[in-house]
């Protein structure tokens, strides 16, 4: 049972670049986050999904774009990396409204050059 | 929308001494948590409050939680180094997908 993977672990982008990071549940969760750290501000909602085909907008979204195509992976695009994007990336999960665990992946920690 | 405050955001203490950090929330939340984070890694779940006057506690650290006041604290007793890491506390939003708000955390080194 692997839990929450984040894919890349690291990444190094030029400005404009874009890339794609994977998060992947095997726990059957129907909600999943994604969140970005940068010092000083705690952890800030890009975007979520409540169930499979579903995605909304959380307090960050600007320059980003999820999709949730399978209920397993959720999936952070970049399109045109910028210096203001360099931060730690978090995906959670969580089985359900009822239930109050989440389950946080390792990070992804990315740089933009 | 659910806003969560925590104070202090950095906490130097000696072993041995205790203190409390508070975390106060702008709207009602059906749930609070809180979480550590050592450098360079994921959160690690402490606690989940689920009512009013719910208290936990887990080796040297207690957490309480005031939905009339929307207050939590996390009491820290007797702190010892390895307790040092960033504590994060966060409310539930029901109108995000039940999404985590987070506060933005509590810096705490102790000292020798």
């Amino acid at each position: 049972n692997a839990g929450v993977t984040q894919t890349p672990k690291f990444r190094v982008l030029k400005t404009g670049q874009s890339m794609t990071l994977l998060c992947a549940q095997d726990m059957n969760h129907e909600y999943m986050y994604w969140y970005r750290q940068d010092p000083g501000m705690g952890l800030r909602l890009i975007h979520y999904s409540v169930g499979e085909g579903t995605t909304a907008k959380g307090e960050v979204p600007d320059g980003y774009n999820v999709s949730r195509l399978k209920k397993q992976n959720f999936l952070l695009g970049l399109e045109s990396a910028a210096p203001s994007q360099t931060s730690v990336y978090f995906c959670a999960s969580s089985y359900s409204r009822a239930n109050y665990g989440y389950t946080f992946g390792s990070g992804t920690r990315l740089t933009v050059v | 929308e659910l806003k969560v405050e925590q104070n202090p955001l950095f906490l130097s203490m000696q072993e041995g001494k205790n203190y409390t950090i508070y975390c106060n929330y702008s709207t009602t939340s059906d749930r609070l948590y809180w979480y550590r984070q050592d450098p360079g890694k994921s959160l690690e779940s402490l606690f989940v409050l689920l009512s009013n006057g719910a208290v936990k506690q887990e080796g040297r650290l207690m957490a309480s939680l005031d939905t009339k006041a929307r207050l939590s604290t996390l009491h820290i007793t007797a702190a010892v180094h390895d307790l040092s890491a960033t504590y994060f506390c966060a409310g539930r939003d029901t109108n995000s997908g039940y999404a985590l708000n987070f506060g933005k955390g509590t810096s705490l080194l102790v000292t020798p």
